[in-house]
């Protein structure tokens, strides 16, 4: 079983729609949640932390559900410029190390 | 959030060849730096953690001795890439931790080609 799995997705949606990601993860020790966005052929930036009560940024909506070990992100109002593929990102428990999900790709058209 | 470069940007080389990479934290001092890997339409997978002044800490898998890093600052840790074969051709993302907030500034990532 992967450490951190997410739906590859891609995820093709109008401009307007509202998509939702999901991400789970194997160890229940991990105390740090992240959602990345890279875009093709760049780094990863950080689009959000998530934290156990829930947070949202503007249109972002992040939720941790810690029993089922599940992470989610719900975007509102699809941009163009949301396109990008959406990377599930979990540290390790004991350490700062980072454990990245494979990605999901989202795809705005218009 | 900290500013990191790294550089080249890309790199072709041919196989045998050694290549090094630099990481350098702009704005921030780094004791910890991360280097990562990703191959085209996979994960970022962790190499090694980077700590300035001592050895680095590698990844179950990652040849220690074919990938060196050095930190020898707080704000520059490289990564050379020794004897490269056309496996070892990939994206190199490089990072530093700020202990305070708990995330990581990643750089612009290197595009290493070989031939």
């Amino acid at each position: 079983r992967k450490e951190v799995e997410q739906d590859p997705g891609p995820f093709n949606v109008p401009e307007g729609a509202t998509v939702a990601f999901n991400c789970t993860y194997s160890n229940s020790a991990s105390q740090s949640f992240f959602w990345y966005r890279q875009d093709c052929r760049k780094e990863p930036k950080l689009l959000m932390s998530v934290y156990s009560s829930g947070n949202e940024d503007g249109r972002f909506t992040a939720q941790l559900n810690r029993a089922s070990q599940y992470i989610s992100l719900l975007i509102r109002d699809s941009k163009l410029s949301d396109s990008a593929t959406y990377l599930c990102v979990v540290n390790d428990g004991g350490y700062n190390k980072l454990i990245f999900g494979a990605g999901t790709r989202l795809a705005v058209h218009p | 959030g900290a500013v990191v470069s790294q550089h080249p940007s890309w790199v072709i080389c041919k196989s045998g060849t050694s290549v090094k990479i630099e990481c350098r934290s702009l704005d921030f001092q780094a004791t910890t730096m991360f280097w990562y890997r990703q191959f085209p339409k996979q994960s970022l997978m962790l190499m090694a953690t980077s700590n300035e002044g001592s050895k680095a800490t590698y990844e179950q898998g990652v040849e220690k001795d074919k990938f060196l890093i050095n930190h020898a600052s707080l704000t520059l840790s490289t990564l050379t890439v020794t004897s490269a074969h056309p496996e070892d051709s990939s994206f190199y993302i490089c990072s530093v931790w700020d202990r305070g907030s708990y995330e990581q500034y990643f750089g612009p990532g290197t595009r290493l080609t070989v031939t």
